[in-house]
């Protein structure tokens, strides 16, 4: 079966440095996806990582060990309009290739 | 634009009349799926399609139906709505291989009385 785990809840302060988690366990890993999501609007697309290493992307970047089943989202110079909830989502072989969802985390930005 | 187009964006309905939520999207992918975002459980996936005419199954198809008769469109119908599908619903679509992630619609907020 497939099992993903993140924090329900983060706060930070605008301008500082935030590391959103993100661990997993499929039978058939094939990819991990990153969204930001805004109360009562879709999902967007932030990162991607099928190898281990470090994806960079502006303020935004994404971590993945595929041996220990982890990823991070981190973002760097916290703004205002960065509070929303930030999906992980892992893509499985045997799973069809469909994607699996973890709960989100709800990351608050204070001033 | 590229983009995902679902309606409507609200709709408040009773409790055994049926409703379609209408989903298109203009990228030719071949892949789409239907989710329902509820709080503390996140996005489940209720019915998918690989290519026309072909649909399956999700984690939580039970009350849902789909259609896969063109490319562009994937409607979700609701026989006889429920008051536990109250929901906030997104219509996604991808490439063959999903490489690219989802393009979300924009949401469907279903309330049944």
């Amino acid at each position: 079966g497939q099992n993903i785990d993140q924090p329900t809840e983060m706060t930070a302060t605008e301008g500082a440095i935030v590391q959103i988690n993100c661990t997993y366990q499929t039978s058939g890993f094939n990819g991990l996806f990153w969204y930001q999501q805004h109360a009562g609007e879709a999902p967007t697309f932030l990162s991607y990582n099928v190898l281990d290493g470090l994806e960079e992307k502006g303020r935004f970047s994404s971590f993945l060990s595929r041996s220990k089943g982890y990823s991070y989202l981190l973002l760097k110079e916290l703004q205002m309009k960065d509070s929303a909830s930030y999906l992980c989502a892992v893509r499985d072989w045997d799973y069809g290739q469909n994607f699996v969802f973890g709960p989100g985390t709800r990351l608050s930005v204070l001033p | 634009e590229a983009q995902v187009t679902q309606n409507p964006r609200y709709l408040i309905t009773v409790t055994g009349k049926k409703l379609t939520v209408t989903c298109s999207q203009n990228m030719n992918h071949e892949y789409m799926s239907w989710y329902r975002q509820d709080p503390g459980l996140g996005l489940r996936q209720i019915y998918y399609s690989m290519n026309v005419e072909v649909t399956d199954k999700g984690d939580v198809p039970e009350g849902y139906k789909v259609s896969r008769k063109e490319k562009r469109n994937f409607p979700l119908i609701l026989e006889s709505p429920s008051p536990n599908q109250t929901s906030l619903y997104f219509c996604a679509s991808t490439t063959r291989d999903r490489a690219d992630g989802y393009t979300f619609g924009s949401g469907t907020r279903l309330t049944v009385v």
